[in-house]
């Protein structure tokens, strides 16, 4: 389809475990954002990704989150060492513009983390 | 701390009436508003915005009311319908960053 993709929808992980996670950005967007949404939250911002920059990495929780975008396309958000308050939905969003404060954002269906 | 409040998990609303869905923020940095919309499984989807130059912003039977002083944005759906039930998310955000800053949602329910 022609939206964000993301993979995998549904993702089990044992505490101590690594996961990767993936968005495949709607094609030309040049912005591209990850989220963390808990359970009856709303989402938190994670990062930003202006084509290949990491232009802003201040909500990623520790420095086991890393994410990646290395050819201003695919994102890759990993976490090492899953920790039990990972667990949330893991939101990826594009938009085609790289100005703050214009306009919405495309979502993706988002990727549910569960560490036991 | 939460900078954007949602104050009313839920909201239920007879069909055709109007739905009025409510958000408050504490940032007076704040300059851009949305709203978004969200099914179960899916991701949000972008309804309307509104910059802080404005008070008011319509969309067909979707209007958004902003009042700095207050600091205080409303969603006003009229007439409601049966597919207008979702959850709904109010965020901000401030020139300065990137960030969109989101509040915890309200489920809104239309009765038929």
């Amino acid at each position: 389809g022609a939206g964000v993709s993301q993979s995998p929808r549904y993702k089990v992980a044992k505490r101590g475990q690594d996961v990767a996670l993936r968005c495949d950005p709607i094609s030309g967007h040049v912005s591209l954002f990850w989220y963390q949404q808990a359970l009856g939250q709303g989402p938190e911002f994670l990062t930003y990704f202006q084509n290949e920059a990491q232009l802003d990495k201040s909500g990623l929780p520790s420095d086991r989150f890393f994410a990646e975008r290395p050819e201003g396309s695919v994102s890759t958000l990993k976490i090492q060492r899953t920790q039990q308050e990972d667990s949330a939905v893991y939101l990826c969003a594009s938009s085609p513009w790289t100005l703050r404060n214009t306009g919405e954002l495309f979502f993706g269906e988002g990727s549910r983390l569960t560490v036991l | 701390d939460q900078q954007v409040k949602q104050n009313s998990p839920s909201l239920s609303v007879q069909e055709g009436r109007i739905s009025i869905l409510n958000c408050d923020y504490t940032n007076s940095m704040f300059d851009y508003f949305l709203w978004y919309k969200k099914y179960p499984a899916e991701g949000p989807t972008f309804l309307i915005s509104i910059s802080s130059i404005k008070d008011k912003n319509e969309d067909g039977r979707f209007t958004v009311f902003l009042n700095k002083s207050a600091k205080h944005l409303s969603l006003h759906i009229v007439p409601s319908q049966p597919g207008d039930s979702a959850v709904y998310f109010c965020a901000a955000s401030m020139d300065s960053n990137y960030q969109l800053i989101w509040g915890a949602g309200t489920k809104l329910i239309i009765k038929p």
